[in-house]
């Protein structure tokens, strides 16, 4: 069974732009939630998707927005790019809404310049 | 909101040698894993253990979740065992919010 992968690795903008990253989770996994680590402020959760609405949200600007379809696939966003966003970006998948094991994809590293 | 902190923040071996790695958490969890994450970032799941023990391999691990700890045993050592572990918690009644404690970063020298 395939892992979760996420697009695109890596990633380079420029301040006051908008960037999109894509989730997909492993097969028959329906939540999906995001998180940022940074070498300040290590890893953080940003929000989790079940049935393709926002069942948890952590600290951050409503600049980090996302979503999910009905195919469990997730996107999420940040507008009006800052240097501060610069981080690896990680999803997560597991089977059920908040519970069992989540499994990670690689992650998006985006640079902000 | 709960904290989770690991011990130590730094770990250096050699070859062969055993180590402890620990995590606290302030307040009760429905979930705990434990992660390695490689040089190219990736988390890879070592264990899910809200409580007990388990064993892989070399690696075993315990959480007394009446206790609030969990403890990660690495037992004989390489050098591919090194980088950055972490303790996360799901807190009671908040879905599948995993909380990460700072890491431990493990050196293992040839």
């Amino acid at each position: 069974k395939a892992g979760v992968t996420q697009t695109p690795r890596y990633l380079i903008k420029t301040r006051g732009q908008q960037v999109t990253l894509s989730c997909s989770p492993i097969s028959g996994h329906r939540s999906v939630s995001w998180y940022q680590q940074t070498p300040g402020q290590g890893l953080q959760f940003l929000f989790e998707y079940f049935s393709e609405t926002q069942r948890n949200k952590g600290n951050f600007p409503g600049r980090f927005s996302g979503r999910q379809f009905s195919n469990s696939r997730s996107e999420m966003n940040v507008s009006t790019l800052e240097l501060g966003d610069s981080a690896l970006y990680l999803c997560a998948s597991s089977l059920d809404e908040g519970l069992g094991e989540q499994y990670f994809g690689p992650g998006t590293r985006l640079t902000v310049t | 909101g709960i904290q989770v902190e690991q011990s130590p923040p730094d770990l250096i071996l050699q070859e062969g040698a055993n180590s402890t790695l620990r995590c606290n958490f302030s307040d009760s969890v429905n979930n705990l894993q434990w992660f390695h994450q490689n040089p190219w970032g990736q988390l890879i799941n070592l264990f899910y253990i809200p409580s007990g023990t388990k064993q892989n391999g070399r690696l075993s691990a315990t959480t007394v979740a009446t206790e609030r700890y969990s403890s990660l045993y690495i037992s004989s050592s390489q050098t591919t065992d090194s980088g950055v572990y972490f303790c996360a918690v799901v807190p009671y009644n908040q879905g599948g919010k995993l909380i990460f404690g700072q890491g431990t970063e493990l050196s293992v020298k040839p």
